[in-house]
């Protein structure tokens, strides 16, 4: 049972480079989010998703950028990476029902330099 | 202003003693719902409790239990009998509305430490 799975684990990145966080889910779950945790801190929503075809931005969407082409895949991209996007980032998704959770993956902790 | 804080940023306990983190919220929904979750220092997220804003009772999972004032706006998670593998960081998030796109808002966390 895979549940939540994002990749790379781990990742540097140079000041300007670009990347793709890949994060897919096996639960059919229409809803799926980004978080970054920035060190001692609680989690942030970047962006989610309410199904495909369907992104809108949370609380700290600058600097990134989705797409929701099918139910399971929600790729977070970083263009010209910053050192303020060096955190960990968890995807995560639910049904959107009252009550229930959200699924996380493991997280991906990004260091930018 | 803060829709859920976590006055604790860190706690102690002995080991099997029980001991309980606090969590407020701010919301004007009627209808809301608060988690709990606990993130070992593998960074994992692992759901906990769940309490909805009309459900009568305070929720309840094992060791867990959510002490739910609603007219305080407070929704503190007690753990009894404290165990090694408690010692985590502690989220309580909260999401607004029936679905609200199942969006959540975390507080800033609990770090708990058990003691032999």
């Amino acid at each position: 049972n895979a549940g939540v799975t994002q990749t790379p684990k781990f990742r540097i990145l140079k000041i300007g480079q670009s990347m793709t966080l890949q994060c897919t889910q096996d639960m059919n779950h229409n809803y799926m989010y980004w978080y970054r945790q920035d060190p001692g801190m609680g989690l942030k929503l970047i962006y989610y998703s309410v199904g495909a075809g369907i992104t809108d931005k949370g609380e700290v969407p600058n600097g990134y950028n989705v797409s929701r082409s099918t139910t399971e895949d929600f790729p977070l991209r970083l263009e010209l990476a910053a050192p303020s996007q060096t955190s960990v980032y968890f995807c995560a998704s639910n049904t959107g029902i009252a009550g229930n959770t959200i699924y996380f993956g493991e997280g991906s902790w990004l260091t930018v330099v | 202003a803060q829709k859920i804080t976590q006055t604790q940023p860190g706690m102690f306990v002995q080991e099997k003693e029980a001991v309980t983190l606090d969590c407020t919220y701010d919301t004007s929904d009627p209808s809301y719902g608060l988690f709990w979750y606990k993130q070992p220092s593998s960074g994992e997220m692992i759901f906990l409790i769940y309490q909805g804003s009309y459900d009568q009772q305070n929720a309840t999972e094992g060791r867990y239990s959510l002490n739910f004032q609603k007219a305080r706006k407070s929704a503190n998670l007690v753990i009894s009998a404290s165990q090694l593998g408690d010692s985590a960081m502690y989220f309580c998030a909260m999401r607004e509305g029936n679905t609200n796109a199942g969006k959540s808002t975390f507080g800033d966390g609990t770090t708990l430490t058990v003691k032999p």
